[in-house]
């Protein structure tokens, strides 16, 4: 069974600092993964895509990792902001096509104190 | 362009009650899609569909009905609500399947007596 875990599942750091959100796949075959920002009261926001022979790409102050050998993605925030505090989902896509190759972790619940 | 919106935004039903949610785009998607939310469990799919006149069950179809007459809207209807579909729920659109971008609504919460 595909599945996806985030980890930790919350995380409390004071505003200027940097922190980093892991996700965890077993999800074959691998099509790509997505970290989605979630606001408080609010539809999840793509932040970035990693495919398969992507290693990092980077949003602004968040960047994204991803090792396709080890299933592992992290999604790093420098100089964290108020405006930071949300959940970070991450949403990866099976190969095989259709809306129900998607695989949504828990996500993260990201406190960013003044 | 307002993107995805969601009718209602909040709703109080009692058990029995029937209701339906809908979902509107304005991005010309052939892919819409229905989640509920709950807390601890992340987004689950209920139903979903790849173009006008069609629909498919999602992780957690039991309960739902839904229907896409028009390309732009996506309904989800239940017909005997239950405390259980207490919950918050988010439609999607995307132009693609495979790890499309997906683009949420705002939400609806919806609260089952």
């Amino acid at each position: 069974k595909n599945q996806v875990e985030q980890s930790p599942q919350s995380l409390i750091i004071l505003e200027g600092k940097n922190c980093t959100l892991q996700c965890n796949y077993t999800v074959s075959p691998f099509s790509n993964l997505r970290w989605y920002k979630q606001d408080t009261g609010r539809g999840p926001v793509s932040l970035t895509i990693m495919t398969f022979s992507e290693n990092t790409k980077s949003n602004g102050r968040y960047t994204a990792t991803l090792d396709a050998d080890t299933k592992q993605s992290s999604l790093h925030i420098t100089a964290s902001q108020l405006s930071d505090s949300a959940s970070y989902i991450c949403v990866v896509s099976a190969g095989r096509g259709g809306a129900d190759g998607l695989t949504f972790g828990k996500g993260t619940h990201l406190i960013i104190q003044p | 362009n307002a993107g995805v919106t969601q009718t209602p935004k909040f709703r109080v039903l009692k058990t029995g009650q029937s209701m339906t949610l809908l979902c509107a785009q304005d991005m010309n998607h052939e892919y819409m899609y229905w989640y509920r939310q709950d807390p601890g469990m992340g987004l689950r799919l209920i139903h979903y569909s790849v173009g006008e006149g069609t629909t498919a069950k999602g992780e957690v179809p039991d309960g739902y009905n839904v229907s896409r007459l028009k390309k732009q809207n996506f309904l989800l209807g239940l017909e005997s609500a239950a405390p259980s579909q207490t919950s918050v729920y988010f439609c999607a659109s995307s132009y693609s399947t495979v790890g499309g971008e997906q683009f949420f609504g705002p939400g609806t919460r919806l609260t089952v007596l």
